[in-house]
């Protein structure tokens, strides 16, 4: 069973157009979130994240917004550019438990932006 | 800093043979993370270590898989034997201690194994 679902296995966006990709996971005690993102014959890098005692985070041109009650999550890219396209993976952790460093992700999403 | 290393990049093996994978992590960061990507199971965690010691192994598949960190510079990723399904790509991750930095993960390029 899956603890993190990215449920659109790939989403196109036009160059200048807001990307928006989304997360839902299961587990109530998840309480810190992050977005990966990740080009082909790389390894993922860290993006951008959430804490559980907000709803918001913003950096630059990525924005992640985080529903608990709906245990969703989003992150919106404005505008998206060429080189935004990726796969990315959403991934969330509970960090008071004793696997707290852990994280788990899911399946990704891929991004194609086109000019 | 040149990041995470991992060697080889790309491993091709036959079935029954032993394949291990290396990791060099960041300099200074306490935590090593052994992934493994696949297209049906995604991205899954495999081993965790904190400060050289396996902290989680709930995520290796089975006794054929076997990890060690002998210091703090590397760590490897045994199989023995290797089958088919194994073949994936495997991710080698480090982090620094403390808070929520430890989740900021840096991950290596990646070993593409193809099994055969």
């Amino acid at each position: 069973d899956q603890q993190v679902k990215q449920n659109s296995p790939s989403l196109s966006v036009q160059e200048g157009r807001i990307s928006i990709l989304n997360c839902d996971y299961t587990n109530s005690m998840f309480d810190y979130f992050l977005w990966y993102k990740k080009y082909p014959a790389e390894g993922p890098t860290f993006l951008i994240s959430i804490s559980s005692i907000k709803d918001k985070n913003e950096d630059g041109r990525f924005t992640v917004f985080l529903n608990k009650s709906a245990k969703h999550l989003s992150l919106h890219i404005v505008p998206s550019q060429p080189g935004d396209s990726a796969v990315y993976f959403c991934a969330a952790s509970a960090s008071l438990t004793e696997a707290g460093t852990a994280l788990i992700f899911g399946k990704g999403t891929t991004l194609s932006v086109s000019s | 800093d040149a990041g995470v290393i991992q060697s080889p990049r790309h491993e091709v093996t036959e079935m029954g043979q032993e394949v291990t994978l290396r990791c060099k992590p960041i300099s200074g960061h306490d935590y090593l993370f052994w992934y493994r990507q696949t297209m049906m199971r995604g991205l899954e965690l495999l081993i965790y270590f904190n400060n050289n010691v396996p902290i989680d192994d709930s995520g290796m598949p089975e006794d054929r898989f076997s990890a060690k960190m002998p210091n703090a510079s590397f760590s490897t990723l045994k199989i023995q034997p290797s089958e088919p399904r194994d073949s994936a790509v495997y991710f080698c991750a480090s982090s620094p201690r403390g808070g929520l930095a430890r989740y900021e993960q840096y991950f290596g390029p990646g070993t593409r194994l193809t099994v055969t």
